[in-house]
């Protein structure tokens, strides 16, 4: 059972344009939603996370959007750019246990 | 070092040889994860180190799967009587200490890319 579901598998954006990835999750216990990076040949990075608590957090051109009673949440990269271009994950995890459930996975290419 | 280091970065083996991954963590860091991540999928929890708890082996996949980690750092993931579909990139994390247990951020190393044959 994939407690994690992400969407879209890929995604492709002009420069400039804004790129939207979502995550939707099932355990409302989870507590804790990170996002994070991923370039070739390289290990995830975290990007930035996000608690229930509050219904956006933004960093720059990241933000997370989360909607608690839709048990969604989603990243949106404005002024998307060609170093965008990578692997990105959702993750959640609940409190306690701290072993993050990652989403497959959205391959990101920013078209300059 | 400053970040996980992770040995080897290739390891090429043939069916049913054993296979060991090691890796060294960010020192301090009392949490330590290991994942896989297969082509196309996502990372797959396999087991994680919390301090002196029992490991937490839930996501391990079958009894050819083990993992140790001594004195608190080095860990070690041991793959017995390998298989083609073992064949993933492996990715070890860890992560700081906040309230007596793991903050939730990881920090990964770049992965050992296991082929076998």
């Amino acid at each position: 059972q994939q407690q994690v579901k992400q969407s879209p598998q890929s995604l492709i954006v002009q420069k400039g344009g804004i790129s939207i990835i979502n995550c939707a999750y099932e355990n409302t216990a989870f507590d804790y939603f990170p996002w994070y990076q991923q370039f070739p040949g390289k290990g995830p990075a975290l990007l930035i996370a996000i608690r229930p608590d509050v219904s956006e957090k933004k960093e720059g051109r990241f933000t997370i959007s989360f909607n608690k009673s839709a048990k969604q949440f989603s990243l949106h990269i404005m002024d998307s750019q060609p170093g965008d271009s990578a692997t990105y994950f959702c993750a959640a995890s609940k409190g306690g246990s701290y072993i993050p459930t990652f989403g497959r996975g959205t391959s990101l290419i920013v078209h300059p | 070092g400053a970040g996980v280091s992770q040995s080897p970065s290739n390891k090429v083996t043939e069916k049913g040889k054993d296979v060991e991954l090691r890796c060294d963590p960010i020192s301090g860091h009392t949490a330590l994860y290991w994942y896989r991540q297969s082509l196309g999928q996502g990372l797959e929890f396999l087991i994680y180190f919390q301090g002196n708890s029992a490991p937490d082996k839930s996501g391990l996949p079958s009894d050819r799967f083990s993992a140790e980690r001594t004195g608190g750092s080095v860990s070690t993931l041991t793959i017995q009587r390998t298989q083609q579909e073992d064949s993933a990139v492996y990715l070890c994390a860890s992560s700081p200490r906040w309230g007596g247990r793991s903050t939730g951020e990881l920090f990964f190393g770049e992965g050992s890319r296991l082929t076998v044959l």
